[in-house]
C-alpha cells in the first residue's frame, strides 16, 4: 500500500481565496482524521469520520472550513475564504479501529500539505 | 485542553547518551502510544503499550505506564544523530481518536 496519499503537499494561495485538499486514506481503514500542526498551537484534531461519517468536528475553528468524505477512499477539507492565520501543515491520518485485531487504532499519517495564506 | 502534556518540551543531548521523554494524560485510556515526527514530515508510530502493560520493548525503545499517575515513559538508549525529530505520546480511550501530547523536540549531537 502507498500509505496515506494527500495532495497537494504544498499550496500557496492569497486572502480571500478558496482552499481543497484532499486525502486518500489507506485502503481497509474505517477512521479518518484532518489535522492542523503549528508552532503556536502544535498539533489540533479538527475533524475526524468513522465510516466516512464525521463524528466529531468540534475542532473545526469556524464555519470557514469544511470537511466531506463522500466515499471510503477521499476526503476534502475545504477553507472558504482563506486568511492568513490558516496558514499551517494540514495532515491527513487513517486507522482502523482498535477492537479489530490486528490493528489498535494505531494512526497512519500522510505527508502533510503545506499551506501558506499570503 | 483536552491534549495531554509532555515534558520536557526540548532535549539536547550528545550521541550515545539516552534519552527519556515523559508524557502525562487526562483520562482513563485503552492504550498509550508514541510517535515520532521528523522535521517537515508526517508523524510515523513508534510503539504501543497497553493499559494492562506496563512496560514494553522495541529495539532500542523502551515504554513504561503507570495508570495510576496516568504517566508514561518514553527511553531512548544510545541515541543517534538520526533520532534527532519530535516526540508525541497519544493516549487512546476507545472513542476512535488519539489525544496527542504537545511534543518533545528531542535534539542529538553527533
Amino acid at each position: 500500500d502507498a500509505g496515506v496519499i494527500q495532495s497537494p503537499r504544498h499550496e500557496v494561495t492569497e486572502m480571500g481565496q478558496e482552499v481543497t485538499l484532499r486525502c486518500k486514506p489507506i485502503s481497509g481503514h474505517d477512521y479518518l482524521f484532518w489535522y492542523r500542526q503549528t508552532m503556536m498551537r502544535g498539533l489540533e484534531l479538527l475533524i475526524y469520520f468513522n465510516n466516512n461519517v464525521p463524528i466529531d468536528d468540534s475542532g473545526m475553528p469556524e464555519d470557514r472550513f469544511s470537511a466531506k468524505m463522500p466515499n471510503a477512499s477521499f476526503s476534502t477539507l475545504k477553507i472558504q475564504p482563506s486568511e492568513p492565520r490558516d496558514s499551517a501543515v494540514y495532515f491527513c491520518a487513517s486507522s482502523s479501529p482498535y477492537y479489530r485485531a490486528p490493528s489498535t487504532d494505531t494512526q497512519y499519517f500522510g505527508p502533510g500539505t503545506r499551506l501558506t495564506v499570503l | 485542553s483536552q491534549q495531554g502534556e509532555e515534558d520536557p518540551q526540548a532535549l539536547s543531548i550528545q550521541e550515545g547518551e539516552n534519552a527519556t521523554m515523559n508524557c502525562s494524560y487526562k483520562t482513563s485510556i485503552n492504550n498509550l502510544q508514541w510517535y515520532r515526527q521528523n522535521s517537515g514530515r508526517g508523524l510515523v508510530h513508534l510503539i504501543l503499550i497497553r493499559s494492562n502493560e506496563r512496560e514494553k520493548h522495541s529495539g532500542r525503545l523502551r515504554v513504561t505506564l503507570d495508570t495510576s499517575k496516568k504517566s508514561s515513559s518514553l527511553l531512548i538508549t544510545a541515541s543517534r544523530a538520526a533520532d534527532t525529530a519530535s516526540y508525541f505520546c497519544a493516549s487512546s480511550s476507545n472513542t476512535g481518536k488519539l489525544i496527542f501530547g504537545q511534543g518533545t523536540t528531542l535534539q542529538v549531537k553527533p
